[in-house]
């Protein structure tokens, strides 16, 4: 079973630019999360998705960080303008039944270096 | 709110040492406790959970108990081995069934040396 997708791997951007990111979860999971990762740091939530409905996005700054998943499947996280502060590891994770939904299953993540 | 704390690493121990890492947790409800373990260059990995007060999570030679009484969820391995090295997360989900999400303490590097 393939597990978690995202890309790119790594991106680095000069400050100002934007940036997206792609997440493919698991086949078959509804749940999707979008968690950022500061360095030393363990993941935060930015973003929950119940199929395409975004439930709980309290921590994502909404006025430069915006994030969709239109047929409730695959995801796109995306900064504009990107700022310093936001190089970090964008981690996608997704999860499944009801009664392993607290099994999240993450991928590789997404290292961005801001410049 | 919720939240968690691990011990500092890096924790740098001789291969079959016996490890310890320690996770305490602050939570309002009756929370799910987890251990995440994330190798390098790779996302985090579901290492082991316990859903309620005296339950041991085990995998992989690793366990770790659900205390209630003393709000805590340390880590153990009785022989770690070179490939143990790795960062490894404590978390806790408000819900111990349904849709919830993580918080996470920041990780502690285990290091383990032939």
């Amino acid at each position: 079973e393939a597990g978690v997708v995202q890309s790119p791997r790594y991106k680095i951007i000069e400050k100002k630019q934007p940036v997206a990111f792609w997440c493919n979860p698991i086949s078959g999971h509804n749940t999707l999360y979008w968690y950022r990762q500061n360095l030393g740091q363990g993941p935060e939530l930015l973003i929950r998705y119940e199929n395409e409905e975004a439930v709980d996005d309290s921590q994502l700054p909404k006025d430069r960080f915006s994030a969709e998943r239109l047929k409730g499947v695959d995801s796109t996280l995306k900064i504009q303008p990107a700022e310093l502060g936001d190089s970090a590891v964008y981690l996608c994770a997704s999860s499944g039944e009801e009664g392993l939904a607290n099994e999240q299953y993450f991928g590789p993540g997404t290292r961005l270096t801001v410049t | 709110g919720n939240s968690v704390t691990q011990m500092e690493g890096p924790v740098t121990l001789s291969e079959e040492a016996f490890l310890t890492i320690n996770c305490t947790y602050t939570a309002t409800g009756y929370p799910s406790l987890f251990w995440y373990v994330q190798y390098p260059g790779e996302g985090l990995q579901l290492l082991l959970k316990a859903t309620k007060a005296d339950d041991k999570g085990s995998n992989k030679g690793f366990e770790a108990t659900y205390r209630k009484e003393t709000t805590s969820f340390h880590l153990e391995k009785g022989s770690v081995q070179v490939s143990d090295s790795a960062v490894y997360f404590c978390a806790l989900s408000e819900q111990p069934s349904g849709y919830s999400t993580l918080t996470f303490g920041k990780g502690t590097m285990l290091l383990v040396s032939p």
